[in-house]
């Protein structure tokens, strides 16, 4: 069975902090995203990876920056958080190109982050 | 520009009964269709998915159904159980050349609640 783990399920910052989500994938997955969902606006990707050191942004990237040093980890950063940054956080990967089973993502249980 | 849309925010069905969940999509470059289950606190699973190729395809109790002409999708469950109470999400992928990889675009997603 695939696995994506995140570092924590639950985390609590101040305004201004700079965030560190981590996510880390067993399955040698080519690629890895970060999304965030809030209620009534669903999921919306924020950045995603294809490779190592590769990145590229998604649809709201604004505030917030990745790192992929290794292939099975992708880091999530929020520069300097702020309140409008408040919400779930999920992490997820899947096979690289054509190959069967290359559009099914398989994701984290997601961390909720607060910032006061 | 929302290119998934599914303009049902919550669904109630009894038990026993059948479910349908309904999505539309705009982009006619989509070339596969997925579901995903959501439960509170925990990251979306994988449901059943459907090739643009194809107009049906069937796992179980869950069928999802694919009108190309219409740019239609949707998830029927039968018979329904108190189980399958979750926010369901409604995707759509599109191959990205530059990054080699398959990007999904989500709904917002559809509360079902199956009433015992």
């Amino acid at each position: 069975d695939v696995k994506v783990t995140q570092s924590s399920r639950y985390l609590v910052k101040r305004t201004g902090e700079k965030v560190f989500l981590e996510c880390v994938q067993d399955m040698d997955h080519e690629n890895m995203f970060w999304y965030r969902q809030d209620p009534g606006l669903g999921l919306r990707l924020i950045y995603f990876s294809y490779d190592v050191k590769m990145k590229e942004k998604g649809d709201i990237p604004e505030g917030y920056s990745v790192s992929r040093e290794k292939k099975e980890r992708f880091s999530l950063i929020l520069e300097s958080a702020s309140t409008n940054q408040t919400s779930m956080y999920l992490c997820a990967s899947s096979n690289a190109g054509l190959a069967g089973g290359a559009y099914e993502q398989y994701f984290g249980p997601g961390t909720r982050l607060t910032v006061t | 520009d929302q290119q998934v849309k599914q303009n049902s925010p919550s669904l109630s069905v009894q038990e026993g009964r059948i479910s349908i969940l309904n999505c539309d999509y705009t982009n006619s470059m989509f070339d596969y269709f997925l579901w995903y289950k959501k439960y509170p606190a925990e990251g979306p699973t994988f449901l059943i998915s459907i090739s643009s190729i194809k107009d049906k395809n069937e796992d179980g109790r869950f069928t999802v159904f694919l009108n190309k002409s219409a740019k239609h999708l949707s998830l029927h469950i039968v018979p329904s159980q108190p189980g399958d109470s979750a926010v369901y999400f409604c995707a759509a992928s599109a191959y990205r050349s530059g990054a080699g990889s398959y990007q999904l675009t989500f709904g917002k997603g559809t509360k079902l609640s199956v009433i015992p």
